[in-house]
């Protein structure tokens, strides 16, 4: 059973920057896995960020910017907003199948 | 606006079957794949499987493997979800969303409370 791992929470001041990171149990992310990124506030639908590691929606806001680090994906936040506050979720492609990883609890504190 | 409409909330018996709706509309829904996840309360993300909607081609989360079947109505451009035997460990809210170009999911629905109780 393939897992997805992300860091179960995570806190940032405002105005500060922090990496969010998504690992896999085969081994090191690559853009092969196309790696997406989520946002998702209390009570609502997930909302889509980056898309095929590093690309942006048009309604993504700059600060949010995806990469590949140290065989990991990773979302990184830089100048932090109090909206920023949220659950973060990764999702891989491995093959025909996809699966989500344990999501990241932001708090901006 | 691509946008996607879901059907309403239900509540089902165990051991008995669910089956969610998911209109589109906003974008081209032959060109694209459906994707169905779902997400107990205060819990993580779950992908079930997804549809590829011109060819039909499914592909299914293993855990979900034996009882849930994807489908699609492309004369009215809508996406099925069908779970069955239900348990109380199904109870969940259930989304949709588009894989509207390679590898880009957007948009999702607005999501679907299913209640499976005795």
């Amino acid at each position: 059973q393939t897992v997805v791992t992300q860091e179960p929470s995570l806190t940032v001041s405002p105005g500060g920057t922090v990496t969010l990171t998504c690992a896999s149990s085969t081994g090191a992310v690559t853009s092969g896995y196309y790696p997406n990124w989520f946002q998702q506030k209390p009570g609502q639908a997930p909302r889509a960020l980056i898309y095929s590691t590093s690309n942006k929606h048009s309604w993504t806001p700059a600060r949010f910017s995806g990469s590949l680090l140290g065989g990991k994906a990773a979302l990184t936040l830089s100048g932090v907003q109090p909206e920023d506050e949220a659950e973060y979720y990764c999702l891989l492609y491995y093959g025909g199948a996809r699966v989500f990883g344990g999501g990241t609890k932001l708090t901006v504190l | 606006q691509m946008q996607l409409v879901q059907s309403g909330p239900e509540v089902k018996k165990p051991g008995t079957s669910v089956k969610v709706s998911c209109k589109a509309s906003g974008f081209t829904f032959t060109s694209s794949a459906m994707q169905w996840v779902r997400q107990a309360r205060g819990q993580r993300l779950e992908w079930i499987g997804w549809i590829v909607v011109g060819s039909g081609n499914t592909n299914y989360a293993q855990k979900f493997q034996e009882r849930v079947t994807i489908t699609r109505d492309m004369s009215t451009s809508t996406a099925y979800m069908e779970l069955s035997s239900l348990r109380s460990e199904d109870t969940a809210v259930y989304y949709c969303a588009a894989e509207t170009s390679a590898a880009r999911i957007d948009p999702w629905g607005q999501g679907t409370l299913v209640t499976v109780s005795s």
